[in-house]
């Protein structure tokens, strides 16, 4: 079946440093990712997407990277900073849907001061 | 815009005691879905919508019921709760735009069943 799944349930990082989040998605049809940021108490908040035609995309301080060969995903978040402490989610779209999308169980990212 | 709207946002229910959990936007979305999200889990659909009068249930619909008589409303409906739905339910909402869909969530009803 369908799936998308995170490499590590947890990193911690220095304020200030690059963090990198990680995901591997199954479904080769997949068109459409993107991350979400959950933080305690919260829905979930939109970060980033991209399209299945890209393999790059750059918002302010993150970049999400997709490497459909290996079915990876990736979230860079730049200079992190204390506010970027949260549960980050990734989701894939699979193609054969307009509407639904599937999430993966999430990384916690902790900061460092 | 309030966007959109969950109530309530904690209740404790006895089990075969039955809810409904209210969802509102006010974004004129198309979408709207449910999701129940367990402890250090992901998100899970329950059931989504594309539009007035029409639902459609997603990976874990057992147990629960839905309608869409508006736009604006999505009410989810526990009729006989079980401790296995002790969760936190988000409901979101995003227009149709294709392959893009960006969807924007409520902030959670905490659900108990004891």
């Amino acid at each position: 079946g369908e799936s998308v799944g995170l490499h590590l349930p947890t990193l911690s990082v220095q304020e200030g440093d690059n963090s990198i989040i990680n995901c591997a998605y199954s479904n080769s049809a997949s068109d459409y990712f993107i991350w979400y940021k959950q933080e305690s108490g919260k829905g979930p908040q939109f970060i980033i997407d991209i399209r299945s035609n890209m393999d790059k995309r750059q918002g302010q301080r993150v970049t999400v990277l997709l490497n459909k060969t290996v079915k990876h995903l990736s979230l860079q978040i730049a200079a992190t900073q204390p506010g970027d402490s949260a549960v980050y989610f990734c989701a894939e779209k699979p193609g054969s849907s307009a509407s639904k999308i599937i999430f993966g169980s999430g990384t916690r990212l902790s900061i460092r001061p | 815009n309030a966007g959109v709207t969950q109530t309530p946002k904690f209740r404790i229910l006895k089990i075969g005691q039955s809810m409904t959990l209210q969802c509102a936007q006010d974004m004129n979305h198309n979408y709207m879905y449910w999701y129940r999200q367990d402890p250090g889990m992901g998100l899970k659909l329950i059931y989504y919508s594309v539009g007035a009068g029409i639902t459609d249930k997603g990976e874990v619909p057992n147990g629960y019921n839905v309608s869409r008589s508006t736009t604006e409303d999505f009410p989810l409906r526990l009729e006989l709760a079980a401790p296995s739905q002790t969760s936190v339910y988000f409901c979101a909402s995003s227009k149709k735009t294709g392959t893009y869909n960006e969807q924007f969530f409520g902030p959670g009803t905490r659900l108990t069943v004891l």
